[in-house]
């Protein structure tokens, strides 16, 4: 049984392009949450999604960011024209559906972004 | 709004002594509370949670959790450190209330040091 699944683990990019975060959450589970966590730091809430639907989105910059979780495929997160100040460690987490939800979270290895 | 805080940055403790990470939170319904361990470049493991029930909680490699409602509290503890428990500790909380899914949030981190 597979875990969470992120990909890249590590991505490189120049001031101005785009960066594709992708997650797979374990299977069974519709809930994918994102963190971002700078070095030596804690990990701040960015989204949580579910299948076609973005719960709560509080913790994710106006602009330039962006996050979906289709109903095929895995949950993405985007960050257009990137600039130093992104990189970090984006963490996915993955849950079960509600109602059986206690909250416990799954976590991926990170995708590392280093913006050059 | 829900909230976590983790007063120290870093505790350092001898092998074989009892350890102590606080947390406390802040939370407008029943607060359902989580501990983490993260190992240097990996994602967050699971340690214990509290949802409702006994306040002492046990968890994985010995650790357990007791949560004080009174000081709004829940504090890890394990009776005897071992090397191997050094790593980046953290508290979460997400807001019981209702049936509905929330966001989890965490708290800033405490490192853990245990000397031989």
């Amino acid at each position: 049984n597979a875990g969470v699944m992120q990909n890249p683990r590590h991505l490189v990019r120049r001031r101005g392009q785009e960066a594709r975060l992708r997650c797979s959450p374990m299977k069974g589970h519709s809930h994918v949450y994102w963190y971002r966590q700078l070095p030596e730091e804690g990990l701040k809430f960015m989204v949580y999604l579910q299948k076609e639907n973005i719960i709560d989105e509080s913790g994710m910059p106006k602009e330039r960011f962006s996050a979906e979780f289709p109903k095929e495929g895995p949950s993405i997160l985007r960050i257009q024209q990137v600039v130093r100040g992104d990189s970090a460690a984006y963490f996915c987490a993955s849950s079960k559906l509600a109602g059986e939800n206690t909250g416990e979270l799954f976590f991926g290895e990170g995708s590392r972004l280093t913006v050059l | 709004a829900q909230s976590v805080a983790q007063p120290e940055d870093q505790v350092n403790v001898a092998e074989g002594n009892p350890l102590t990470v606080k947390c406390t939170y802040s939370v407008s319904g029943n607060p359902y509370l989580f501990w983490y361990v993260q190992y240097p470049n990996r994602g967050l493991q699971f340690l214990l949670k509290y949802i409702t029930g006994d306040n002492l909680v046990k968890g994985s490699y010995g650790f357990e959790a007791e949560f004080n409602k009174s000081q709004t509290s829940f504090h890890l503890k394990k009776p005897s450190a071992l090397v191997s428990d050094s790593a980046l500790y953290f508290c979460a909380v997400r807001d019981g209330r209702g049936s509905s899914a929330s966001k989890i949030i965490f708290g800033s981190g405490t490192r853990l040091s245990i000397r031989p």
